[in-house]
């Protein structure tokens, strides 16, 4: 079985341009999450959802940010336009029913450096 | 509010030897708890998990972690340490249906 899978595994970019991630989760996983580590930080949540619907986005920073999720499988989280703080890991992850009570299986993340 | 504290950001030990990675909660309600390790350039993996069940969990690779309510803590200990097990450790606290909240990680080097 493929695991969560996430594209690219390595972005560099100038401020102010913009970026897409992809996320591919374990298939048949109706939830999916985004996660974001800034350097020095800890992991923190930005946005679940289930299918294609946005379940929590409570962790989203700002609206520079947006996901989605079209057709319930891959979701991508777009970056519009790039900070520099903005710089740091970002994970996805899939899990068959909601935290807590299912396993969420991680991808290895994408490093996003902007300059 | 949920919150999750690693004490320790770096642990060095020498292999045979015994591992403690250390780590207190803060949950309103009954929690769950759980232990992410991430090996270089790979993805987080579970390690092990508490859900109300018994207090002491085993988990992969030779790890387990006791749940202790009296002190809000849920260490994770392995009784020999393995080269292979150098990578960083991550303490997350969860209630149901809600997102996992991430300690800040605790880097474990191990020596031969």
């Amino acid at each position: 079985e493929a695991g969560v899978t996430q594209f690219p595994s390595h972005s560099v970019i100038e401020k102010g341009q913009t970026v897409t991630l992809r996320c591919d989760p374990i298939s048949g996983h109706d939830n999916l999450y985004w996660y974001r580590r800034v350097m020095g930080k800890e992991i923190k949540f930005l946005l679940h959802f289930v299918k294609e619907s946005k379940q929590d986005e409570s962790g989203m920073p700002n609206n520079r940010f947006l996901a989605e999720r079209t057709g319930g499988t891959y979701s991508t989280l777009k970056v519009q336009p790039a900070e520099l703080e903005d710089s740091g890991v970002y994970f996805c992850a899939s899990s068959l029913g909601p935290a807590g009570f299912y396993e969420q299986y991680f991808g290895p993340g994408t490093r996003l450096t902007v300059t | 509010a949920q919150s999750v504290t690693q004490l320790d950001s770096h642990v060095s030990v020498s292999e045979g030897t015994p591992v403690l990675l250390r780590c207190n909660y803060s949950s309103s309600y009954s929690p769950s708890l759980f232990w992410y390790v991430q090996h270089p350039n790979k993805g987080l993996q579970l390690l092990l998990k508490y859900t109300s069940a018994a207090t002491l969990v085993k988990g992969i690779n030779g790890f387990e972690a006791e749940f202790k309510k009296s002190e809000t803590s849920f260490h994770l200990t392995k009784p020999s340490a393995h080269m292979s097990d150098a990578a960083e450790y991550f303490c997350v606290v969860n209630q149901a249906g809600t997102a996992l909240i991430f300690g800040k990680g605790t880097t474990l080097s191990v020596s031969s």
